[in-house]
């Protein structure tokens, strides 16, 4: 198993570009997340699907999107591309088995917007 | 909502000392608890887990107690090694499946 795969590892944008980050997990799992991390900040959810065809808004949802159109992958998209979106994004995948929910990391796609 | 509060870092320690990460948490419920470490440009990967209340994770020399009464579960290592300089971050799970993270705790190892 591969498990989770972010494509592409670093990437920098010009204020307004579009771009999407790929994530693919080969688990089976039925969760996933996109986070993104700010230094010495932690991580903050920006959006979570709990299956195939269901996605939810996490804490920071403003400016981006994405969809789940199979259990494997979970794009996130850029629309118009700001500093403030400048950070490390993180996509994780998680099974639901009972409340244990450990969570896997795909390898990170570093962005710089300016 | 639910909050899990880490220890402020960098926490900078000598080879073979003791490590304490202090991590606090509020939650509704009996929330499930997590240690997970990332290592520099790297990702997230779990470290420790516990489910209950009095349970005990461990794993690579670190150990952590479910602890109700205190709602805490700090990390702990009884002799550190460079390859331990890392962050680590402590985490919950609720009944809403939506997992909270603390800010994340950086230890830094000298030989």
């Amino acid at each position: 198993n591969a498990g989770v795969t972010q494509t592409p590892k670093f990437r920098i944008l010009k204020i307004g570009q579009s771009m999407t980050l790929q994530c693919t997990q080969d688990m089976n799992h039925n969760y996933m997340y996109w986070y993104r991390q700010d230094p010495g900040m932690g991580l903050k959810l920006i959006y979570y699907s709990v299956g195939a065809g269901i996605t939810d808004k996490g804490e920071v949802p403003n400016g981006y999107n994405v969809s789940r159109s199979t259990t494997e992958d979970f794009p996130l998209r850029l629309e118009l591309a700001a500093p403030s979106q400048t950070s490390v994004y993180f996509c994780a995948s998680s099974y639901d088995r009972g409340l244990i929910h450990e969570q896997f990391f795909g390898p990170g796609t570093r962005l710089t917007v300016l | 909502g639910d909050s899990v509060t880490q220890m402020e870092g960098p926490v900078t320690l000598s080879e073979e000392a003791f490590l304490t990460i202090n991590c606090t948490y509020t939650a509704t419920g009996y929330p499930s608890l997590f240690w997970y470490v990332q290592y520099p440009g790297e990702g997230l990967q779990l470290l420790l887990k516990a489910t209950k209340a009095d349970d005990k994770g461990s794993n690579k020399g670190f150990e952590a107690t479910y602890r109700k009464e205190t709602t805490s579960f700090h990390l702990e290592k009884g002799s550190v090694q460079v390859s331990d300089s890392a962050v680590y971050f402590c985490a919950l799970i609720g009944g809403s499946y939506i997992p909270t993270f603390g800010r994340g705790t950086s230890l830094i190892v000298h030989p």
